[in-house]
Formats: structure tokens, C-alpha cells, sequence
């Protein structure tokens, strides 16, 4: 069965931290991988999308990262913003099927 | 572009009453999908279409159908709702579906609520 977990569940950091959140995924026969933010109560906002046969992309801040022999992928978030406060969920591209994971609820202190 | 709209925002029904909620895009892609997302969880699909006039079932498709009649439309609709049912549902919105590039668009959501 294709499945996505993420770790951690929920993360509390102060301003100007740089973090790390980990998506792992069970079937390695993928697309690509994107990283979704979600804010409380809104739909959910691509930040990046990396290609199966890339290793990582970047935007900004954030640089997200793709083992895909290991099933695995990272979202670095540098110098983080109380702005980056949000819900983010890593979503496996299977081909007519995404598969997401259960999120990360990040809180960034001020 | 409006980009992916979804109609009620909120709604709350009775145990066994009737709704469809509506999606639509403007941007001519030829994938949408219906997710639910409850409490603390991943978004979990329910009905997918690749085109006008062919859906086929998701994860969790039980006490929901699909039509796909136009390009830019995707209702869902719940038949006989159960509280089971109480969730937020996302429609959401790609081209080609499933290339290498590819990225769905979300709208923003119908928080259900069944009593």
C-alpha cells in the first residue's frame, strides 16, 4: 500500500531557527514529490515540486530535498518567520493518484 | 483566473439529508479530484476524473457519486449523509495529471458538518 508519514507531528521553534521537516513514503515508483502549506481554515499552496529524477529544489528559504531509493524527502526551512506558521504536507505524485501525508503543524515563535 | 472555486463554504446537515457540493475551474485542466481531510489527517481522496464524461472511485468513495458533465465542473454529492461524513472537502485541479511536472490546485474548501 502506498503511504506517506511525516515527522514530527508538530514542531514549536523561535524566530530565525533554521528547521527541518521529513517526509517518508513507502513506494518509491513515483513522479514527483510536493511540498503543500496549508493555513488554518484555507486550501493548501504548492511550494515545491521536485521531479523524480531530481535530488532538490529550491525557493527562497526553503530547499526541499528527494532520496527516492530511501523513500524520503526533507523541507529545510531557514531563518525561520512567525509567517512560516502553517501546516505542511508533503504529497507523493503516483500518477492518476497523490497521496498525501498527514502534515506537520509548525509554529514559529516571536 | 479564478482559479479553483468550491460552493458552500460551510454547510450543516441532518442525518440522512441530501447535498452536492460544487467545484469548478477556469483553466481548463483536464484532471480534478474531491479529497476529505479530517481532524489531524492527510487529505484522503475520493473520486477522481480525467476528463469530461470518466470519474473513477479514490481511496474512500463510499456515500459519495460524481458526475463530470463539462470540463470546468466536478460536483460532488452525498446521498443519505452520516456523521461519518463531517469533514472539510477539497476539490482540487491539474493538467495532464500525473507527469513529472505536474501539481494539483486546491479551491478552498466546504467544512460539512453532519448532525
Amino acid at each position: 500500500k502506498q503511504e506517506v508519514t511525516q515527522i514530527p507531528a508538530a514542531l514549536s521553534v523561535p524566530e530565525g531557527e533554521n528547521l527541518v521537516l521529513n517526509c517518508s513514503f513507502t513506494d518509491s515508483a513515483i513522479y514527483n514529490l510536493q511540498w503543500f502549506r496549508q493555513d488554518p481554515g484555507k486550501g493548501l499552496t504548492s511550494l515545491l515540486l521536485i521531479q523524480s529524477s531530481q535530488r532538490e529544489q529550491t525557493s527562497g528559504r526553503l530547499n526541499a530535498s528527494l532520496d527516492k531509493s530511501s523513500g524520503r524527502s526533507t523541507l529545510y526551512i531557514a531563518a525561520s518567520q512567525p509567517g512560516d506558521s502553517a501546516t505542511y504536507l508533503c504529497a507523493v505524485n503516483y500518477g492518476q493518484n497523490f497521496v498525501f501525508g498527514p502534515g506537520t503543524r509548525l509554529s514559529v515563535l516571536p | 483566473n479564478a482559479g479553483v472555486t468550491q460552493t458552500p463554504k460551510f454547510r450543516i446537515l441532518k442525518i440522512g439529508q441530501s447535498m452536492t457540493l460544487q467545484c469548478a475551474q477556469d483553466m481548463n485542466h483536464n484532471y480534478m479530484y474531491w479529497y476529505r481531510q479530517d481532524p489531524g489527517m492527510g487529505l484522503k481522496l475520493i473520486y477522481y476524473s480525467v476528463g469530461a464524461g470518466i470519474t473513477d472511485k479514490g481511496e474512500v468513495p463510499n456515500g459519495y457519486n460524481v458526475s463530470r458533465s463539462t470540463t470546468e465542473d466536478f460536483p460532488l454529492r452525498l446521498e443519505l449523509a452520516a456523521p461519518s461524513q463531517t469533514s472539510v472537502y477539497f476539490c482540487a485541479s491539474s493538467y495532464f495529471g500525473g507527469g513529472n511536472t505536474d501539481t494539483q490546485y486546491f479551491g478552498p474548501g466546504t467544512r460539512l458538518t453532519v448532525l
